[in-house]
C-alpha cells in the first residue's frame, strides 16, 4: 500500500466549475501537507501549505486537512483554463531542514473554456 | 517563495556520455538540495539528498556511482549522470527546503534525452 494515495484522473471540467482534488494517507506521522501545481515540462510550484486540521484559503484555492480521517483536499473555485495542470499532494513528517516529502501520484486536471 | 534555477533546461546526448545538471539557489543559501526524477505521467521519485560539504544520501535502488552529486557550495548542487543510457531519459528536478524546512521549492527541471 502506498503511503499517499491520489486519483490520477484525468479530470476534465468546464470553466467556472468548482474542482475538488483529494489525497488519503496512511502514515499518521505526517504533519505538514502541501499542494503543488505542475504544468507540463515544468517544475512543481507550491500552491498551498498547511499544518493543522481545518481549512486554509488563498484566493480561489482552499486546502482542507482532516487528520482524524487522514484525508486532505484542495478546492479550486471558479476554475480557469489556466488552472489546467497536474496537481500533486505532498506530505512530510517534520519541519527540520531536509525533511523528505512523500508525493501522491498527481491528478491531471483540464479546465475547458 | 525561494527561487531555484536549473541548467540546462533540456539536453540531448549520446549513449555512453556523461551529463551534468546544475541546480542553484538564487536568493538564499541552500545547505540541503533534493534531486528527483520524474517519468512521464508519474510522480516525483526522490533520488538523493545532497548536503553542502558532505556526501549525498541516496535512496534505495539509486546507483551512487552512476548519479554523482556534488554540493560544494551553499548555492550550487550538481547531478552528473555518468555513462548515460536511454533508460536514463527522464525529467530531473532539484528542490531546496524552505527556511523552516517544512516544505520545498522546486527548480524548473531538466529534461534529459539519451539517444
Amino acid at each position: 500500500q502506498k503511503e499517499v494515495e491520489q486519483d490520477p484522473g484525468p479530470l476534465s471540467v468546464p470553466e467556472g466549475a468548482i474542482v475538488s482534488l483529494n489525497c488519503t494517507y496512511s502514515n499518521s506521522a505526517f504533519q505538514y501537507f502541501m499542494w503543488y501545481r505542475q504544468y507540463s515540462r515544468k517544475g512543481p510550484e507550491l500552491l498551498m501549505y498547511t499544518y493543522s486540521s481545518g481549512n486554509k484559503e488563498d484566493g480561489r484555492f482552499t486546502a482542507q486537512v482532516d487528520k482524524s480521517s487522514k484525508y486532505i483536499s484542495l478546492f479550486i473555485r471558479d476554475s480557469q483554463p489556466s488552472d489546467s495542470a497536474t496537481y500533486l499532494c505532498a506530505m512530510s513528517v517534520g519541519e527540520t531542514s531536509g525533511s523528505r516529502l512523500t508525493f501522491g501520484e498527481g491528478t491531471q486536471l483540464t479546465v475547458n473554456p | 517563495g525561494a527561487v531555484v534555477s536549473q541548467h540546462p533546461s533540456w539536453v540531448i546526448c549520446k549513449s555512453g556520455t556523461s551529463v551534468k545538471i546544475e541546480c542553484r539557489s538564487l536568493d538564499f543559501q541552500a545547505t540541503t538540495m533534493f534531486w528527483y526524477r520524474q517519468f512521464p505521467k508519474q510522480s516525483l521519485m526522490l533520488m538523493a539528498t545532497s548536503n553542502e560539504g558532505s556526501k549525498a544520501t541516496y535512496e534505495q535502488g539509486v546507483e551512487k556511482d552512476k548519479f554523482l552529486i556534488n554540493h560544494a557550495s551553499l548555492t550550487l548542487s550538481t547531478l552528473t549522470v555518468t555513462s548515460a543510457h536511454p533508460e536514463d531519459s527522464s525529467f530531473y528536478i532539484c528542490s531546496s527546503p524552505s527556511g523552516g524546512g517544512e516544505t520545498q521549492y522546486f527548480g524548473p527541471g531538466t529534461r534529459l534525452l539519451v539517444l
